[in-house]
């Protein structure tokens, strides 16, 4: 069993809908929790950092952790086109940075 | 240069060669990172190197080496290149070499695609 599952999609949402992504993982140890965001033929840059469990806001954005499931999410709001991208979860403790596999998502004008 | 620079953008080898993927970083970083990129399997670290003159290897390091012998550069190298290379490979830095640490990003270059046949 991998230690971070994410659903690689591919998602397709019309423009302005609500994305939900979703990780889950079984090591109890992850202590911070990363979503990053990939344009095709590019390099993942950070779009949200969180520690332990709660939410998180950014604009358009909101990260959610759920320590006791062992479950976390990136939700975003009126989704434009430009967020058509592969969202990638992370997650670390101590020395170790895990990656889940990557959610395609596409969202259509 | 700004950030991470990675050379070739793209590379089609022969099986048997050996190959050098290059990588710069100009933010006086202190680590450095290798990932391999495949389909369903997302992003897995090859080897790292936590301050200039450190390796250490990773989740996937059977058949690539590094160097560090200085801050801003990170080669990657592929003795003897078989298919099953074949990947994107990108190379990152972050501040810290603890990945664990807390607002340690890390920062990624554009990859590099490899073409093993």
């Amino acid at each position: 069993q991998k230690e971070v599952e994410q659903d690689p999609g591919p998602l397709s949402v019309p423009e302005g809908a609500i994305v939900s992504l979703n990780c889950t993982y079984s090591n109890s140890a992850f202590q911070y929790f990363m979503w990053y965001r990939q344009y095709s033929r590019k390099g993942p840059e950070l779009l949200m950092y969180t520690y332990s469990s709660g939410n998180k806001e950014d604009g358009r954005f909101t990260a959610q952790v759920d320590k006791s499931s062992k479950y976390i999410s990136l939700f975003i709001r009126d989704s434009q086109p430009s967020d058509s991208a592969t969202y990638l979860c992370a997650m670390s403790e101590r020395d170790k940075l895990v990656f889940g596999a990557g959610t395609i998502l596409r969202v259509k004008s | 240069i700004a950030g991470i620079t990675q050379a070739p953008t793209s590379q089609i080898l022969a099986a048997g060669r050996r190959m050098t993927l290059r990588c710069t970083q100009d933010m006086r970083h202190n680590a450095m990172y290798w990932y391999r990129q495949d389909l369903g399997l997302g992003l897995r670290l090859i080897h790292y190197s936590n301050t200039a003159g450190t390796t250490g290897k990773g989740e996937v390091p059977d058949g690539y080496s590094v160097s560090r012998a200085n801050t801003d550069d990170f080669p990657l190298t592929l003795a003897s290149a078989v298919p099953s290379q074949t990947s994107v490979y990108f190379c990152a830095s972050s501040m810290r070499g603890h990945r664990g640490d807390r607002n340690n990003e890390q920062f990624f270059g554009p990859g590099t695609r490899l073409t093993v046949l």
